[in-house]
């Protein structure tokens, strides 16, 4: 079994709809969740992080982690088509060697016009 | 901004071939890091680099070696390259101090086919 689970997609859904982007994990000593964008022919970028459970809003953007479940997730409100790209979650527990982040598979989203 | 960049975006190599992919970043980050991507496996740390001339295996060293000379400069080396090799690499950085210590900068990616 991964560390980190995500369910690749591809994700389509209409613009300006919902979008809900998950991951479940297992080890339990994971703190910083982040989400990582990755357009296509690019290298990924940080979207968002949060620190141990909670919510975390910028914009258009939620990230939501439930420690106890091991699950996390990323909520993308009034979709875009220049949403559409992979969302990758990544996670560290801060006290391995050297700070590693895990990574999930990655969750293909497009967004049509 | 940072910026990472990768000596080449796209690359086709033959079996057996020794095989080099650089990466610069010019932020003066001390950790850098190589990966590989592939379909529903996500990001696969190969090696990273605390600093100049440190190394430290990651996950999947097997077949790959790397050398970090600069600061600024961190090269992936294949071996004698293999048919299972070929995959997307992307490298990144990290800057070593602040409150952000797990962000990490990616580059582009270059994309390897080994034929």
């Amino acid at each position: 079994q991964k560390e980190v689970e995500q369910d690749p997609g591809p994700l389509s859904v209409p613009e300006g709809a919902i979008v809900s982007l998950n991951c479940t994990y297992s080890n339990s000593a994971f703190q910083y969740f982040m989400w990582y964008r990755q357009y296509s022919r690019k290298g990924p970028e940080l979207l968002m992080y949060t620190y141990s459970s909670g919510n975390k809003e910028d914009g258009r953007f939620t990230a939501q982690v439930d420690k106890s479940s091991k699950y996390i997730s990323l909520f993308i409100r009034d979709s875009q088509p220049s949403d559409s790209a992979t969302y990758l979650c990544a996670m560290t527990n801060l006290v391995n060697a050297g700070n590693m982040l895990t990574f999930g598979g990655g969750t293909r989203l497009m967004v049509k016009p | 901004d940072v910026k990472v960049t990768q000596s080449s975006r796209y690359l086709v190599k033959r079996t057996g071939e020794k095989v080099f992919l650089e990466c610069v970043q010019d932020m003066d980050h001390e950790n850098m890091f190589w990966y590989r991507q592939d379909p529903g496996l996500g990001l696969r740390l190969i090696y990273f680099s605390y600093d100049v001339k440190m190394k430290e295996k990651g996950d999947i060293p097997e077949g790959y070696s790397v050398s970090r000379e600069k600061k600024e400069r961190f090269s992936l080396i294949l071996e004698s390259a293999s048919t299972n090799q070929t995959s997307m690499y992307l490298c990144a950085s990290r800057i070593y101090r602040g409150l952000k210590n797990y962000e990490q900068y990616f580059g582009p990616g270059t994309r390897l086919t080994v034929t």
